[in-house]
């Protein structure tokens, strides 16, 4: 099974900050690599898939990069609704993990 | 609009058996293969099990081979999932997804239903 790791697990930051969460796979998955944000009370929404592309109607501030066993998720200016927990979660092969999320909370 | 909505969860005992269920709409439910995500309380996303457009192809996670039975029929537009022999750390909110091979990534989620195990 591919094991996946985020870092970091939390972090908290301001509205207007640039922010950016890693992930790492435990073998090469190339981009099958997508990137969710969950708020809580709520389903898990797409942002990223295919490791850097955006999904229609995910404001262009969230921007995703990497391949093979590392990921990058970068939020440009953090907004007041982007803080939430973000999964990434790989699709090479079933299991279909996802890490174990990053909390991004106000400073 | 495409919408899952879940049903059939609840408070069971453990070693006990459930069958939630997730009836789709506002998309060709065949073309699409569909999987089981849960969450514990404060934890994170785990994915469950997956079955493809047809239903011959299934795959589970190992905490629940054996246990659970991922099945779905396309004439209703429903997914299934069968649980049986269920334990405390089965608890969780379990949410159903939509999937395609094509896309490779989980792109609408029903709102969840909850599961609790507990005697």
């Amino acid at each position: 099974d591919i094991q996946m790791t985020q870092s970091p697990s939390s972090l908290s930051a301001s509205v207007g900050d640039r922010v950016t969460i890693t992930c790492r796979t435990s073998q090469s998955i190339s981009s099958f690599l997508n990137w969710y944000q969950q708020k809580p009370g709520k389903a898990p929404k797409l942002l990223i898939f295919a490791a850097s592309s955006l999904q229609t109607g995910v404001p262009s501030r969230f921007s995703g990069s990497g391949s093979g066993t590392d990921f990058t998720l970068t939020l440009s200016s953090l907004q007041p609704e982007d803080f939430a927990t973000y999964y990434c979660q790989q699709s090479f092969s079933t299991p279909f993990t996802f890490g174990p999320g990053t909390k991004v909370d106000v400073k | 609009e495409v919408q899952l909505v879940e049903s059939g969860g609840g408070l069971i005992q453990p070693g006990g058996s459930l069958r939630l269920s997730c009836a789709a709409s506002g998309f060709t439910f065949s073309s699409y293969e569909m999987n089981w995500v849960r969450q514990a309380p404060g934890k994170g996303l785990e994915w469950v099990s997956y079955i493809s457009t047809g239903g011959s192809t299934t795959h589970y996670a190992d905490s629940v081979k054996g246990r659970f039975t991922i099945s779905r029929d396309n004439a209703k537009k429903s997914l299934y999932l069968q649980m049986t022999s269920l334990r405390a750390e089965d608890s969780a909110l379990y949410y159903c997804a939509r999937y395609s091979r094509r896309t490779a990534y989980f792109d609408y989620w029903g709102q969840g239903i909850l599961v609790t195990v507990s005697s």
